[in-house]
């Protein structure tokens, strides 16, 4: 059976801090790999997806980044935090094809920069 | 304007009873999702459809891209069931856009 893992569980950031959050899927090769985030009542907006490592395309800029070290690893990251920066992160991944499959999410990181 | 609209924003249902969420879509749709968010944030994917309809114990939930909506519909709800509900639409280029939420409440 696939699980997936995200860490950390929760944050509190300084602005300007740097950040990198982290997911992992066990249990499945060469998934589809997706960051979502949520503002606190919001829906949920796909920030960057991966078919392959190496490989991440940005779907939304919010001064993130994303990267695939490995099959299955997706590590989301910036270099100094925004207030904006605060909510929920998702991960999720997918078989098939690209946001053409179920989706399944990690439990999340929620993220509060101060 | 929005390509997927859901509705209601909110809910309200006594134990053992039912109703019907919905989304409309202003776009053609390859296929739709459906989750359930609960209080700790966790995401549970209840229904991926590409057409038709598919029923899974107290749920049930139909996809219509002729007509460019899907309901969810519960019945005999539970306290379990208290969360919030969205619907994930997969447009013509294969970008995923969700609705905003209908957030689910049952009482006793």
């Amino acid at each position: 059976a696939q699980t997936i893992h995200q860490w950390p569980v929760a944050e509190i950031k300084a602005v300007g801090s740097p950040l990198s959050l982290g997911c992992t899927i066990k249990g499945k090769s060469s998934p589809n790999l997706y960051w979502y985030w949520q503002a606190t009542g919001g829906t949920l907006q796909q920030l960057f997806y991966s078919i392959t490592v190496g490989q991440v395309e940005s779907v939304v800029q919010l001064n993130l980044s994303a990267s695939r070290p490995k099959d299955d690893q997706f590590i989301l990251s910036t270099e100094k935090l925004l207030l904006s920066h605060s909510g929920f992160y998702l991960c999720a991944w997918s078989g098939l094809g690209l946001n053409q499959d179920t989706q399944y999410f990690g439990p999340g990181t929620r993220l509060l920069v101060l | 304007g929005d390509q997927v609209e859901q509705s209601p924003s909110a809910l309200s249902l006594h134990e053992g009873t039912g109703s019907a969420l919905r989304c409309n879509f202003t776009t053609t749709m390859r296929a739709v999702q459906w989750f359930q968010q609960n209080s700790r944030g966790s995401l549970i994917n209840l229904f991926y459809l590409a057409s038709g309809t598919k029923e899974n114990g107290r749920l049930k939930s139909t996809f219509n891209s002729k007509e460019s909506y899907s309901t969810l519909h519960i019945r005999d709800a539970q306290l379990e069931d208290s969360g919030t509900y969205f619907c994930a639409a997969e447009d013509s280029n294969y970008q995923l856009i969700w609705g905003s939420g209908t957030k689910l409440i049952i009482k006793p």
